[in-house]
């Protein structure tokens, strides 16, 4: 059983801050990794992947990925209320569907 | 370009009766997932389509669920008969290829009473 692992929250940071969220996952050989963002009563929109171990930067957000340790990251920085959300990880399963396992989210917010 | 289309948006049925939900995907999409969406969880993917075949179903309850992509493009999604345990937000969702980013529709809130 393929599992996504998140800490459900909530993770409260102060306006500014950097949020730090974290994904653990099973499937070793995973290659691809994707995090989505939730409003509560919206769909998920994807805001980063990565793929390679290291570090991915956009804008306020970056991803970092261990798939030694089988460790995904979102760092988002300079926090504002506009990204309180629940925050899902995604692992792309190496099988020959590529489907997306999601972990449960981690519920971010950011106070003013 | 128009996003993944899904109706209806919101559905109250009594458990035992059946319901149907349609998806339309961005065009030219070639896989189309519907998900299941419980409160407080991830989705979880009960299909996946490759144009209209069905790649992955490993997680779909054939026994009331089924779901169908007639000419690789909309979809239907049907619960027959529907129990309290399947209220949820039903996603669809598209991409161009397995290999590329997938992206969500509005969803379908179900309430089964």
């Amino acid at each position: 059983q393929k599992e996504v692992e998140q800490n459900s929250g909530p993770l409260s940071v102060p306006e500014g801050a950097i949020a730090s969220l974290n994904c653990t996952y099973s499937d070793r050989g995973s290659q691809s990794f994707f995090w989505y963002r939730q409003y509560s009563g919206k769909s998920p929109e994807l805001i980063m992947f990565i793929y390679s171990n290291g570090d991915k930067e956009d804008g306020r957000f970056t991803a970092q990925l261990n798939k030694a340790s089988q460790y995904v990251s979102l760092l988002i920085r300079d926090s504002q209320p506009s990204d309180s959300a629940t925050y899902l990880c995604a692992v792309r399963i190496a099988d020959s569907s590529y489907k997306l396992i999601f972990g449960s989210g981690t519920r971010l917010l950011v106070r003013p | 370009e128009a996003g993944v289309a899904q109706s209806p948006r919101y559905k109250i049925i009594e458990k035992r009766q059946s319901v149907a939900f349609w998806c339309n995907p961005i065009s030219g999409h070639a896989t189309l997932y519907w998900y299941q969406q419980i409160l407080g969880q991830g989705p979880k993917l009960l299909i996946q389509f490759q144009n209209n075949g069905v790649v992955d179903d490993s997680q779909l309850p054939k026994d009331r669920f089924s779901a169908e992509r007639l000419k690789g493009v909309d979809s239907t999604l049907k619960i027959q008969p529907a129990k309290l345990e399947d209220s949820a937000v039903y996603l669809c969702a598209s991409t161009l290829g397995r290999l590329y980013e997938q992206y969500f529709g509005p969803g379908t809130r179900l309430t089964v009473t």
